[in-house]
């Protein structure tokens, strides 16, 4: 069965760089979901989508945004990164209650 | 903001025991779910128990909701070294469709 696909998994950035993460949800699913896990932490909710509008917004910073497009992809962008931005994020996707993860970006700012 | 938290956050044990990890809550929920997280891997699900369930099963899951005390156990039996993983449950703080997840208990099977 198809799953999330988060892209890419890993990346590397500088302080104040900017930062694109991307997610492919499961096919037919209409919500996503932006998770960020820090290490050693739960993950935390960062926003969501429902039918490509914004539909809940947790701790996200302001120099964060992100979209979902009309093929249901969703992008997190990042900007002025900052050393506390390293993280594990997870994009989510659901068409009911449960939300099926994908693998991760891990994040990692120097 | 923090809804679940689990306990024990460790817990250490020998192939073929039993394994009990409980989540507490704040808020109301109309469901909690519990995932499995492989050392900095992503979210598996294992489980969904609805606010109106008492105890659901899933192969050698079983997992128990009390509202009343806000409260849900997940039992892991006849564990095996491939369970070892971080285990989260996860709630729907009041309603809401965003997940609030506890802390985590940090699962060793010893071979």
């Amino acid at each position: 069965a198809a799953g999330v696909i988060q892209s890419p998994r890993h990346l590397i950035k500088e302080k104040r760089e900017t930062a694109t993460l991307k997610c492919y949800p499961i096919p037919r699913h209409d919500t996503v979901y932006w998770y960020q896990q820090g290490p050693g932490q739960d993950p935390q909710f960062l926003i969501s989508f429902y039918e490509k509008m914004q539909s809940d917004k947790g701790s996200i910073p302001d120099r964060f945004s992100a979209q979902q497009f009309s093929d249901y992809h969703s992008e997190l962008n990042m900007s002025s990164l900052e050393l506390g931005d390293s993280a594990l994020y997870f994009c989510a996707s659901s068409l009911g209650i449960e939300q099926y993860f994908g693998p991760g970006t891990r994040l990692t700012v120097t | 903001s923090q809804q679940g938290e689990e306990d024990p956050q460790a817990l250490s044990i020998q192939e073929g025991e039993n394994a009990t990890m409980n989540c507490s809550y704040k808020t109301s929920i109309n469901n909690l779910q519990w995932y499995r997280q492989n050392s900095g891997r992503g979210l598996v699900h294992l489980i969904l128990i609805r606010s109106n369930e008492r105890e659901k099963h899933s192969g050698r899951l079983r997992v128990t909701l009390d509202t009343s005390k806000k409260s849900s156990s997940l039992l892991i039996t006849a564990s095996r070294a491939a369970d070892t993983a971080s285990y989260f449950c996860a709630t729907d703080e009041g309603g809401s469709e965003k997940l609030v997840f506890g802390k985590g208990t940090k699962l060793t099977v010893n071979p």
